[in-house]
C-alpha cells in the first residue's frame, strides 16, 4: 500500500519566488498534517485539516505561507513570496482521524527546499 | 502547555553496545499518547512505536525495548545489541486526549551514530 506521497523531493528557488509543495495522503486517512524541520526549532506543526478542513493553522509562520486541502487525496503548502530563511525540510502526514489523540501518524519523504 | 525533552543530542556507541535514548515530557493531561519515530539518513521518519498513558507495561519487540515510567514521567528507548543501520536521529512525541486531535509535540531528538 502507498505510503504519504510529496513532490518534489527537492526543490531550489531563489528569493521572491512562489513555491509550492505537494502531498498526498494515504488513502482512507481523514486527517493531514504539514510539518516544518530545522536545525534550530527541531519539528514544527505548521497546520492540520481534518476531512479537508483546516482546523489549527496557528503554527504557520507568516501569511507568506497557506495550505489548501481541495480533496482528501491531495493538498498544498505554498510559500509565496520564499525567503531565505524558509529553508527547511516541509513534511507531510496523515492519519486515519485526527480526532482523537491515539493515531499514528505517517509520514511522507519530505520536501528538502533551498531558498537562495 | 505539553512539552518534550530529549536531553542527549547526541549518542555514540561502538556496534554491539546497548544504548538507552531518554525521553522526559511534561503533560496536565491524564490520557495522553506517547511515540517514537526514527529519522535514518535517508530523511523520512518512521513510526517505532505508540504507549497510552493507562499502559505502563513494558515492551520489547526484538532488539529494541520501551520503558515507560508515569512516575518520572518518562519513556525512554534501548537498543540492545546495536547495529550500524540504527544509526538514525530518534524523536520522541506527545499527543494529549484534551486537545481533541492527534496533534503531536516532537522533542529535539536524540542522534545516534552507532559504528562499526
Amino acid at each position: 500500500d502507498a505510503g504519504v506521497i510529496q513532490s518534489p523531493r527537492h526543490e531550489v528557488t531563489e528569493m521572491g519566488q512562489e513555491v509550492t509543495l505537494r502531498c498526498k495522503p494515504i488513502s482512507g486517512h481523514n486527517s493531514l498534517f504539514w510539518y516544518r524541520q530545522t536545525m534550530m526549532r527541531g519539528l514544527e506543526l505548521l497546520i492540520y485539516f481534518n476531512n479537508n478542513v483546516p482546523i489549527d493553522d496557528s503554527g504557520m509562520p507568516e501569511d507568506r505561507f497557506s495550505a489548501k486541502m481541495p480533496n482528501a487525496s491531495f493538498s498544498t503548502l505554498k510559500i509565496q513570496p520564499s525567503e531565505p530563511r524558509d529553508s527547511a525540510v516541509y513534511f507531510c502526514a496523515s492519519s486515519l482521524t485526527g480526532v482523537t489523540a491515539k493515531n499514528i501518524q505517517y509520514f511522507g519523504a519530505g520536501t528538502r527546499l533551498s531558498v537562495l | 502547555a505539553q512539552k518534550v525533552t530529549q536531553a542527549q543530542t547526541e549518542i555514540s556507541v561502538v556496534e554491539k553496545e546497548d544504548v538507552t535514548l531518554d525521553c522526559v515530557y511534561e503533560t496536565r493531561d491524564t490520557t495522553y499518547y506517547l511515540f517514537w519515530y526514527k529519522q535514518p539518513p535517508s530523511g523520512e521518519l518512521v513510526f517505532l512505536i505508540r504507549r497510552n498513558s493507562f499502559d505502563e507495561q513494558n515492551e520489547i519487540s526484538g532488539r529494541y525495548s520501551w520503558n515507560f515510567q508515569k512516575s518520572t514521567s518518562s519513556f525512554n528507548f534501548t537498543i540492545t545489541a546495536s547495529q550500524v543501520v540504527d544509526s538514525a536521529v530518534y524523536f520522541c512525541a506527545l499527543s494529549e486526549a484534551s486537545s481533541g486531535y492527534s496533534t503531536l509535540t516532537f522533542g529535539k531528538g536524540t542522534m545516534l551514530l552507532v559504528s562499526p
